[in-house]
């Protein structure tokens, strides 16, 4: 069976950029989660998705930040403009259902570098 | 207080040795627990959930403590290749939502 597929793997930006990261998740899987993992910390859930509709999305920094789930399987994650602080590691799970962390299964993740 | 907090570590340890980990947690209507084990610059994935009346999977035993809101992991006869960073991951009342902890670092030495 795949897993969770990401893309970029690196990216590499200044500040006040752009960027977008993808997220193709595990067939038939309805939940989708992002989270944004910096160095020495776990990672902290920024959007969940149920099918194409958010569950939860308090902690995402709206202004910069916005995600979307078309037709309930690819997602997109986006920041505009970029921050330093916004350096981190964004990594995509997701679960056959809404059903707690021992069901999710997560991508490789996107490591974004924002100069 | 943070919701989750563990061990800072780092925990260095010799091959073979026993090691312990704990966390804890704020949320007293908590419902689930788990440990993940994430190796370096991979995702995390599971080891195992925590169990009310602790669970053993091999060498790694799981405790959970709910009156004194935390819980633990035991990792005996350490191997090199159990060198990773270990999240402590609890379920709030909110079913779906999950919070991880910092992570605790390990390096089991040759």
């Amino acid at each position: 069976e795949a897993g969770v597929a990401q893309s970029p793997r690196y990216k590499i930006i200044e500040k006040r950029q752009s960027v977008a990261f993808w997220c193709n998740p595990i067939s038939g899987h309805a939940t989708l989660y992002w989270y944004q993992q910096i160095l020495g910390q776990g990672p902290k859930l920024l959007i969940q998705f149920q099918n194409n509709g958010v569950v939860d999305d308090s902690q995402l920094p709206k202004d910069r930040f916005s995600a979307e789930r078309l037709k309930g399987v690819d997602s997109t994650l986006k920041i505009q403009p970029a921050k330093l602080e916004d350096s981190a590691v964004y990594l995509c799970a997701s679960s056959l259902i809404a059903g707690g962390p021992s069901t999710q299964y997560f991508g490789p993740g996107t490591r974004l570098t924002v100069l | 207080r943070k919701e989750v907090e563990q061990d800072p570590g780092p925990f260095n340890v010799p091959e073979g040795a026993t090691v312990a980990f704990n966390c804890t947690y704020s949320n007293s209507a908590s419902q689930s627990f788990f440990w993940y084990r994430q190796d370096c610059r991979k995702e995390p994935k599971l080891l195992m959930s925590v169990y009310s009346s602790g669970n053993e999977d091999g060498r790694f035993t799981a405790q959970l403590n709910r009156a004194s809101q935390y819980i633990s992991l035991l990792i005996r006869d350490s191997k090199l290749s159990d060198s990773a960073t270990y999240l402590c991951v609890v379920n709030p009342a909110s079913y779906d939502k999950v919070i991880f902890g910092p992570g605790t670092s390990l390096s089991v030495i040759p």
